[in-house]
């Protein structure tokens, strides 16, 4: 089935500092990647929708300019979270759709998530 | 806006009992449906989903779920529970942004609990 990888799994930084998650589709091409954020015993919150090799998407009341998204490639996008504070502190689930008109399923196939704990 | 509810925080089931997580849904047009689950710290994982065809769909893991119509539902069945099922369990619908691009919107999540 189709994988999708997160680095790091797991990561504490210092208020103020920025930090960098990658998320990869190991074994299929993405045009579409999405960045969720999950708070403890809640549901999913998308953030943005990321198209390779254009500007991502960002949902109502998401700030562009704190959540930086780059998808550079069709196997990778990266979410950097600049000038941390801890109420950044949360899980960050990345996921992936396959291509369009290559046995897309229109699926997602999401990513272990990334939790990041910001002191 | 498409949504879907799922009205129960946590289901109970005893080991080798069927289990049912429910799920409706409000749709303007066909429903795109999908079942995920989430074990504890981890990503969320396809169980199935519902395009369109036969009613009854079969997933992963012995899973399935029957799109209904009439009732607007959509609920996440097995015949025979397993301990290893415990975990969160997410039902889905496909929306179409402003910008054209499709997306998931989630419910809120239902836990299951297996006891043996």
């Amino acid at each position: 089935g189709a994988v999708v990888s997160q680095h790091p799994s797991r990561v504490i930084c210092k208020s103020g500092t920025s930090v960098k998650i990658e998320c990869r589709s190991l074994d299929f091409q993405a045009t579409t990647m999405f960045w969720y954020r999950q708070f403890p015993k809640q549901s999913l919150m998308l953030m943005a929708t990321s198209n390779e090799g254009s500007k991502a998407t960002y949902e109502q009341g998401v700030e562009k300019d704190k959540f930086l998204i780059n998808h550079a490639s069709l196997t990778l996008s990266t979410l950097t979270v600049t000038s941390a504070h801890p109420e950044d502190s949360s899980f960050y689930i990345c996921s992936a759709r396959d291509r369009p008109g290559g046995g897309s399923t229109d699926t997602q196939y999401f990513g272990p998530g990334t939790r990041l704990t910001v002191l | 806006a498409q949504s879907v509810a799922q009205p129960e925080d946590q289901v109970n089931v005893a080991e080798g009992n069927p289990l049912t997580v429910k799920c409706t849904y409000s749709v303007s047009g066909n429903p795109y449906l999908f079942w995920y689950v989430q074990y504890p710290n981890r990503g969320l994982q396809f169980l199935l989903k519902y395009i369109t065809g036969d009613n009854l769909v079969k997933g992963s893991y012995g899973f399935e779920a029957e799109f209904n119509k009439s009732q607007t539902s959509f609920h996440l069945k097995k015949p025979s529970a397993l301990v290893s099922d415990s975990a969160l369990y997410f039902c889905a619908v496909r929306d179409r942004a402003p910008g054209g691009y499709n997306k998931l919107i989630f419910g809120a999540g239902t836990r299951l609990a297996v006891h043996p």
